[in-house]
């Protein structure tokens, strides 16, 4: 079955620029979705479409794609960014949605 | 405001069935694709299934498909789960989520708090 492939976890300093990569060999034919989770709340869609940012959503957040792996990107990272970070997308048929492993991306 | 109460959830025994449910409010529900998510205990999130708008498009996990059915009723707002042959690693926090479009592809830009079922003896 289709995998996606993200680094368990992430650390930043506030301030500093987070980089969460997911790994996928569709991504270069399929769009790419990151969701935000924190402790006891469900998931909160930050990403959509590789680089497009839902309204509502801070412009420190950003996305991009190249070949088989796609990038959340968190600029001047805050506390309140603390939270585990999940990317989605298709398999090669397109027909069946699939979740990366997730990323904890703790702020020192 | 967009709303979407999951409920059903419990303690079932393995083998049997239970159905879970989510009451849609604050759109237009016969516009969006309606999804499944769920969450075991500690672990992260794996979609289970997803139903579009008129329920012409649905599509299922490997890991569920021949045992779950997705259904929507249209008329009273609302997305179920059938689960039959319950296993252990059915286990989860079940979330339903809302689709971006109408068809049953991702974003999901509304999820519900979930229902927790638990598979055991």
């Amino acid at each position: 079955s289709y995998e996606l492939t993200q680094p368990p976890s992430v650390s930043v300093s506030p301030g500093q620029t987070a980089r969460i990569t997911c790994s996928g060999d569709a991504l270069p034919k399929q769009y790419a979705y990151w969701y935000q989770q924190k402790p006891g709340q469900a998931p909160v869609l930050v990403i959509y479409k590789d680089s497009e940012r839902p309204s509502g959503i801070p412009e420190r957040f950003s996305g991009s794609s190249s070949g088989t792996t796609v990038t959340l990107t968190i600029s001047g990272v805050q506390a309140e960014d603390e939270a585990d970070y999940y990317c989605q997308s298709a398999d090669s048929s397109g027909t069946h949605w699939v979740f990366g492993g997730g990323t904890k991306l703790t702020v020192l | 405001e967009v709303q979407l109460v999951e409920s059903g959830g419990g303690l079932v025994q393995p083998g049997r069935s239970l159905r879970l449910s989510c009451a849609a409010s604050g759109f237009t529900f016969d516009d969006y694709a309606m999804h499944w998510v769920r969450q075991a205990p500690g672990k992260g999130l794996e979609w289970v299934s997803g139903i579009s708008w008129n329920s012409g498009s649905i599509g299922y996990a490997d890991s569920v498909k021949g045992r779950f059915t997705i259904s929507r009723d249209n008329a009273k707002n609302s997305l179920y789960l059938q689960m039959n042959s319950l296993r252990a690693e059915d286990t989860a926090l079940y979330y339903c989520a809302k689709s971006f479009y109408g068809d049953y592809v991702p974003p999901f830009d509304y999820w519900g708090q979930g229902t927790l079922v638990t598979v055991s003896s």
